[in-house]
């Protein structure tokens, strides 16, 4: 089955500086990569996301980038606000199931 | 916006003892989820709920667990008889399927917080 790694667990950034994810796959089918966010107590929430026929999606301050050769995609946050703080989780589709990552904790400090 | 609503909130349970979680997935989706999620964890799939069968469940999904679609709105999980280790944040998903094979529309429920003692 497919094996989603995330790095890293947790993330302290300044408010304002940019926050970097990255996830990597291990199965070549998965074609669709989407990012949730979860405050505490929260359900995940979908941020954005990106499909394997597309190498970077930008949504205003969140970027995704996806290397299929290297089945790896990251999330980029810029201009960082103390409201991003949450858990982030990136997952993994191929066949309709996702499997998530392990998490990343992003504590942004005003 | 249209919701996935799960009920209880939270339940507290012996050990031993059955509990039902139920979810109301939003009203034109066909796919159904539960998901789990231990305290500090990452969020891991269980089963999968397509035209009033299981289409695919992992293995954490154990004759201990069953779902069921009682009408047309309800969703449930029952764990036959709790363990300590089922405690977790459990979360009800749908998915809009008439998107193409390419949007995957999963919308997550609030989630039901399960403490067993």
């Amino acid at each position: 089955g497919e094996n989603v790694e995330q790095h890293p667990s947790t993330l302290s950034v300044q408010e304002g500086d940019s926050a970097v994810i990255k996830c990597t796959y291990s199965d070549s089918a998965s074609n669709y990569f989407p990012w949730y966010k979860q405050e505490l107590g929260k359900r995940p929430q979908l941020i954005i996301d990106i499909r394997s026929n597309v190498g970077e999606k930008k949504d205003q301050r969140i970027a995704v980038t996806l290397n299929k050769t290297a089945k790896h995609f990251s999330l980029h946050i810029t201009e960082t606000q103390p409201e991003d703080s949450a858990v982030y989780f990136c997952a993994a589709i191929g066949s309709y199931i996702p499997t998530f990552g392990r998490g990343t904790s992003l504590i942004v400090h005003p | 916006e249209p919701e996935v609503t799960q009920t209880p909130s939270h339940q507290v349970t012996q050990m031993g003892q059955e509990v039902i979680l139920r979810c109301v997935p939003i009203s034109n989706h066909l796919y159904f989820y539960w998901y789990r999620q231990i305290l500090g964890q990452k969020v891991e799939f269980l089963v999968s709920f397509y035209n009033n069968e299981i289409s695919e469940k992992s293995e954490i999904f154990d004759d201990q667990f069953s779902v069921e679609r009682p009408d047309g709105s309800n969703f449930t999980l029952k764990i036959r008889s709790t363990k300590l280790e089922d405690s977790a944040m459990y979360f009800c998903a749908s998915r809009d399927p008439g998107q193409g094979a390419m949007d995957y529309g999963y919308t997550f429920g609030s989630g039901t917080r399960l403490t067993v003692v």
